[in-house]
Order: structure tokens, then sequence, then C-alpha cells
């Protein structure tokens, strides 16, 4: 069966960074697209970008750009979300979903997020 | 960028009531809308795809219906366990969005 598994709570000062992974089980990696959506306390969730596991081709949200990156290591079937800069207004419990991805000749497309990780609660105090 | 608003924010209902919500996309997105469902301190799980699709293992009283802008989450005979906080998504274009999300509350 499908299972994402992520990474452990993490209390960061304001202006450091975290990593989080999620190793994924139960299909193969390279197949389909891993995106990252975060939900800080009472808010709605939030898209921050994705990466196809197959060529390492990565898409940010603007409202990220220069401070997340998405890597993978297939090797070991496990996506990263690496967020730097941290203010207050990160702590959040931040999630990895899979999702299929389609490629045509000029780019690529995902679908809805059919598995999601268990979430991942990034604290950030001074 | 794709803004959705869902609505209601909040709804009390009592069991084996019909509940309707809505999810309006500020620009046309075709049948790139998909719903979730998050209980408590859970991770949102899929229940309808592309607008109306159903999903293996989701009870049949979920459904789902609408194209273009305007789209709808159907809850059939509302059952105690469908508690719960449920968000459409976009995956039209990027952005991926949301909307802001409606709860259940069942009395």
């Amino acid at each position: 069966q499908v299972q994402l598994v992520q990474s452990g709570a993490e209390v960061k000062k304001p202006g450091a960074s975290v990593k989080v992974s999620c190793k994924a089980s139960g299909y193969t990696f390279t197949s389909y697209a891993m995106h990252w959506v975060r939900q800080a306390p009472g808010q709605r969730l939030e898209w921050m970008g994705w990466i196809n596991a197959g060529n390492g081709n990565t898409k940010y949200s603007q409202k990220f750009q220069g401070r997340v990156t998405i890597t993978r290591d297939t090797s070991a079937s496990t996506a990263y979300m690496e967020l730097s800069s941290l203010r207050s207004e990160d702590t959040a419990v931040y999630y990895c979903a899979r999702a299929g991805v389609y490629c045509s000749s000029t780019t690529c497309y995902t679908y809805h997020f059919d598995y999601w990780g268990q979430g991942t609660l990034v604290t950030v105090s001074s | 960028e794709i803004v959705l608003t869902q609505s209601p924010d909040f709804q009390s209902v009592t069991p084996k009531e019909k509940v309707t919500i809505t999810c309006r996309a500020s620009q046309s997105i075709g049948s790139s809308l998909h719903w979730y469902q998050q209980k408590p301190d859970q991770s949102p799980k899929l229940l309808i795809k592309y607008a109306s699709q159903s999903i293996s293992g989701v009870p049949s009283r979920f459904s789902g219906s609408g194209s273009g802008t305007d789209f709808t989450l159907t809850i059939n005979s509302l059952e105690a366990e469908d508690a719960a906080a449920y968000y459409c998504h976009q995956s039209s274009s990027l952005p991926h969005s949301f909307g802001q999300g409606t709860k259940l509350e069942i009395k």
C-alpha cells in the first residue's frame, strides 16, 4: 500500500532553515510527482511547490520563490523540502502529497493529490 | 493566480441531513477541481477528483458536480463521522490553490 512517512517535528529560531523529508513506499517513486503543502494554525491549505520525481524538475509558488528548495533522492524514494530564512509566520504543519504527472512535449501537469504524508509541525520561535 | 471561494465557512447540521458545499473559482478551471476531507489532527483525504469522479473506498453519499467556475460537493444522509473540514483544490494552473475550507459540525 502507498505510504508517505514524514520526518518529525522541528523547532527553529527565526532566520534558520528547516529540511523536512518524505519517504515514499508502495509505488514506483519516479513515476509520480510530489507536492508540498502547508497549513498554518486555523488557516487554509497553502501550496508551496512540486517536484517531478522522475526528472527532478521543480516548480515553486511565487510566494516562496528564493526561500524554498524541493529535492529528491531516487535511491531512497524520498523527497525533501527545505525552507530558509524562517520567520514566525512559517509556523505550520507541512505536508507532502503525491500526484500523478503527465508531460507533453513542452510542459508537465500534475493531477489531484491522492496520498498525503502525516504532516510535520515546524515551529519558529525565538 | 486562481482564487477559490467556498461557502459556507461553517455549518451545523443534524445526522441524515443533506449538505451542499459550494466552491467558486475566480476564472474557469474546466473540471480540474478536487475535494478533500480533513478531520482534526489528520491529513487531508481525497473525496472527489475532477469535479465529479468518485474515489474508491469513499462512501457513495459523497458526490460532486460542476465545471468552469462553479462546483458543488454534496453529502447525502450525513453521518456523525462526517464532522470535518472540507476543502476544494484546483490543479488547472500554477500555483495550485485551495478554498478557505468549510467546517461541518454535527449537532
